[in-house]
């Protein structure tokens, strides 16, 4: 069965620390993996990564993946107060059209 | 542009009660996708439709979830007779393409409370 895991399940961390959240994921036919960041609404999308080793990046926000350990990792870097969410991340596999999400990381960023 | 839109945005049913929930996805998205999120979990797969065929209903937890896009845009989700585990947030994705590594975007969700 496809399934994704993320770690920590939550973070408290104060303005300006560095986070790395985590994602592994066993996704039958996988092509890529997204991350999505909720704030008590709709997900909204950060990053798409399909190939290994090429990092993608966004002002302080940046992921990578890892295909042959089936791993991703989103870093967010000088954190603010408002990068408090939850980070949700997701496998897409060719066999459904169906993400399949892991159930997320709460970071809380304290002042 | 204007994003994914849903509504009602809050939903109160006594249990028993039949709902609807829509979902106008972004104009020209192939791809709509019903999500179920339940307090402190991710969003889990309903039901996806590419234009107005229904090509994966796996998700629907019972035969009470039933989901139509008749012209391939507007899409509903219909619960009959709503039970207290129905409560949850319904989410709506849309995505430009079907097939291959693409985006979804979300709707801000329905929020559904079976009392």
């Amino acid at each position: 069965e496809d399934k994704v895991v993320q770690s920590p399940l939550s973070l408290v961390v104060h303005e300006g620390d560095t986070v790395t959240l985590n994602c592994s994921y066993e996704v039958t036919n996988f092509r890529s993996l997204l991350w999505y960041k909720q704030e008590k609404k709709a997900p909204t999308f950060l990053f798409m990564l399909t190939s290994s080793g090429i990092e993608k990046k966004s002002g302080r926000l940046s992921s990578i993946l890892d295909k042959k350990e089936l791993f991703s990792i989103l870093n967010i870097t000088a954190t603010q107060t408002g990068d408090s969410a939850v980070y949700l991340c997701a496998g897409y596999g060719g066999a459904t059209n169906k993400l399949i999400f892991g159930t997320g990381t709460l970071l809380a960023v304290q002042p | 542009g204007a994003g994914v839109s849903q509504s009602p945005r809050y939903k109160v049913a006594k249990r028993g009660q039949d709902v609807a929930l829509r979902c106008d996805p972004i104009s020209g998205h192939v791809s709509l996708f019903w999500y179920q999120q339940a307090l402190g979990q991710g969003p889990e797969f309903l039901t996806y439709f590419q234009n107005e065929a229904q090509l994966d209903k796996s998700g629907l937890p019972s035969d009470r979830f039933f989901a139509e896009r008749p012209e391939g845009s507007v899409s509903t989700l219909k619960i009959q007779r709503t039970q207290q585990e129905d409560s949850a947030v319904y989410l709506c994705a849309s995505s430009l393409t079907s097939g291959g590594a693409y985006e979804q975007y979300f709707g801000p969700g329905t929020r559904l409370t079976v009392t």
